[in-house]
């Protein structure tokens, strides 16, 4: 069954604490993207992929790190950096030149 | 700086009623533009429009671009209120960079 797959759908972090959210893909995409969505509001870009070993910053990098070893898999670290953690994040991915596909995302909260 | 604006930030209509969508852009080296609904969790994608001037439709939805004024509408005809949701704009650019704008809540009341 292809598609993408974010886990866990929820996470609890403490304050000062790195979290890492998983995002995995069976789709064969080049492209893959994480972006959060803070209530009421549209999705901003942290990172994105353009193929494994390379990843670009996007409008909110600060706070966050990503890897991208294999083509399937591109995770997502929310440091202690980042002042405010709380919020809703989704993965997408995309092949060439087309529409992305979007997992079901992960609600993280800081408790 | 890479931008995406849609309005109005959010809409109430009631049953019926048609509605348009706006979003306008800025961005360095320009793709596609697309349109995606967002009623719970992930965005479901509903159009990508690459050239000036043609419509592109499905079913109620229907959505264009004009590439020399930078921005795009999205219509939807005789709402119901399973049309309520975030309506997102994105903006996609060579070398796969996806912007997305801050997206439009459309309530419809029944």
């Amino acid at each position: 069954d292809g598609g993408i797959t974010q886990s866990p759908k929820y996470l609890f972090r403490k304050e000062g604490q790195n979290v890492t959210l998983s995002c995995e893909q069976n789709l064969n995409h080049d492209a893959m993207y994480w972006y959060r969505q803070d209530p009421g509001q549209g999705l901003r870009l942290i990172y994105y992929s353009q193929i494994v070993n390379d990843f670009q910053k996007g409008d909110i990098a600060e706070g966050y790190s990503v890897s991208r070893e294999k083509k399937e898999s591109f995770p997502l670290t929310v440091t202690s950096a980042q002042k405010n953690p709380t919020a809703f994040y989704l993965c997408a991915s995309s092949p060439r030149n087309t529409e992305a596909f979007f997992g079901q995302g992960t609600r993280l909260t800081v408790v | 700086e890479d931008k995406v604006v849609q309005s109005p930030l959010s809409l109430v209509v009631h049953e019926g009623d048609t509605v348009t969508l706006n979003c306008s852009y800025e961005v360095t080296n320009f793709r596609s533009l697309l349109w995606y609904k967002q009623e719970k969790k992930a965005p479901t994608f509903l159009f990508m429009l690459t050239s000036s001037g043609i419509e592109k439709k499905s079913g109620r939805l229907s959505s264009i671009l004009d590439k020399k004024e930078l921005f795009s509408i999205l219509n939807i005809t005789a709402t119901q209120t399973g049309d309520s949701a975030v309506y997102l704009c994105a903006v996609a650019e060579y070398g796969n960079k996806l912007v997305f704008g801050a997206g439009t809540i459309l309530r419809v009341k029944s």
